[in-house]
Formats: C-alpha cells, sequence, structure tokens
C-alpha cells in the first residue's frame, strides 16, 4: 500500500523567503506526482503535474523534483508571498490502477 | 469552462439522520471520484465511476454510504445514518480519461463540508 508522507506539517516564513516543501513516498512504481495547493474552504487545485520519466517542473515562481527511485520529490516556491499562504498537498498516481494517493499536506503561513 | 460545482456547501446534522450531497463534473469529463478529507488529512478515495458505472468502491462504507451517477453526468453521495466521525469535507472531481498522459488531470470542486454533531 501506497505511503504519502509530507514533512513538515506546517511552516512559517516571511515573506521574500524561498519555500521548501518535502513529500515522500514508499512505492516507486508511479505514473506521475503532483502538488496540489488547498485553501481553506476550497478544494484542490493542481499545480504541476511531474511524469514518472521526468526529473522536474516548472511553472512561474514554482519548482516541483521528482526522485523516483529514492521516491522523492521537492516543491519549491521561490521569493515567498503572504499569497502564497495554504495547504499544499502531494499526490501520487499508481501505475497500476491510476489512482490519486495524497499526503496530509504541510500548512504554510508566509507573514507579511 | 465551468469548474465541478458541489452543493451544499456546508451541512450539519445530528448523529443518526441522513444527508446528501450533489456533484456536476466538467462538461465531458468521463470520469468521476468522491473523496473524504477528515481534519489534518489527505484525501481519500471514497468510489470512482467511468461514465455510469462503478470502477472502485473499496473503500466505501457501504453499510451507511451509497453513490450514484444514473446518466453518466452529476452524481449524488448519501450518507444514511451518518456518524461523529463522518465529519470531514466531501471533495468530488472529474477526468477526462485516467492513464492516458495529457487526460488524466483531476480537477476538483469546492468541496462539502459535513458536520455530525
Amino acid at each position: 500500500k501506497q505511503e504519502v508522507t509530507q514533512i513538515p506539517a506546517a511552516l512559517s516564513v516571511p515573506e521574500g523567503e524561498n519555500l521548501v516543501l518535502n513529500c515522500s513516498f514508499t512505492d516507486s512504481a508511479i505514473y506521475n506526482l503532483q502538488w496540489f495547493r488547498q485553501d481553506p474552504g476550497k478544494g484542490l487545485t493542481s499545480l504541476l503535474l511531474i511524469q514518472s520519466s521526468q526529473r522536474e517542473q516548472t511553472s512561474g515562481r514554482l519548482n516541483a523534483s521528482l526522485d523516483k527511485s529514492s521516491g522523492r520529490s521537492t516543491l519549491y516556491i521561490a521569493a515567498s508571498q503572504p499569497g502564497d499562504s495554504a495547504t499544499y498537498l502531494c499526490a501520487v498516481v499508481h501505475i497500476n490502477d491510476y489512482k490519486l494517493s495524497f499526503g496530509a499536506g504541510t500548512t504554510v503561513t508566509v507573514r507579511a | 469552462e465551468a469548474g465541478v460545482a458541489q452543493s451544499p456547501r456546508y451541512k450539519i446534522i445530528e448523529k443518526r439522520q441522513s444527508v446528501a450531497f450533489w456533484c456536476n463534473p466538467i462538461s465531458g469529463h468521463a470520469t468521476l471520484y468522491w473523496y473524504q478529507q477528515i481534519l489534518g488529512q489527505g484525501p481519500k478515495l471514497l468510489i470512482q465511476f467511468q461514465n455510469n458505472g462503478v470502477v472502485d468502491d473499496s473503500q466505501l462504507p457501504k453499510d451507511r454510504f451509497s453513490a450514484e451517477r444514473l446518466k453518466g453526468v452529476d452524481s449524488t453521495l448519501k450518507i444514511q445514518p451518518a456518524k461523529l466521525e463522518d465529519s470531514a469535507v466531501y471533495l468530488c472531481a472529474s477526468s477526462l480519461v485516467p492513464g492516458l498522459a495529457g487526460q488524466e488531470t483531476q480537477y476538483f470542486g469546492p468541496g462539502t463540508r459535513l458536520l455530525v454533531l
């Protein structure tokens, strides 16, 4: 059974600092890995999707890396802003059934 | 493009009562998912539909939860009777084709927040 772990559970940084969010998974037989953002009282918004054959994906200030063999992904957010405050969830898609397994998330607070 | 719609947004009920949630996926999305997200945890898949057929309901507590997608478009998730531990956010998501590159992204609705007292 795939286990997805996100550390830390919560993070508070001053505005302008770079953010580093970690995700680890136990089964490397994945189809892809996705990072989501969840704002309070709202659904999930997909930020980045990395196929299993890729090493990283970038979108604006966001960069996500994937090391499938070691079961790790890292989400970098450059020059954080208060609007980046949210919970960030990592999820892996199994290669056998294409189902998402989520981590519990990292709640980020960016202080102005 | 309209997103995934869910209603109601919030619901408070007493234990042993019944409740129903509604989801309308993105137009043209054949696959529909219901997830349960308990506070402090990631979403857990309850049931997956492909058109109007069930693909996976292995984690659906079938003694109290039921779901249907009769015409292959919108869907209803029901809990009867509700327990305290059912307090959670119920998320609906839809996608085109799971496992097909470029078409597998799941789009999530805003969720229904359920509190069982």
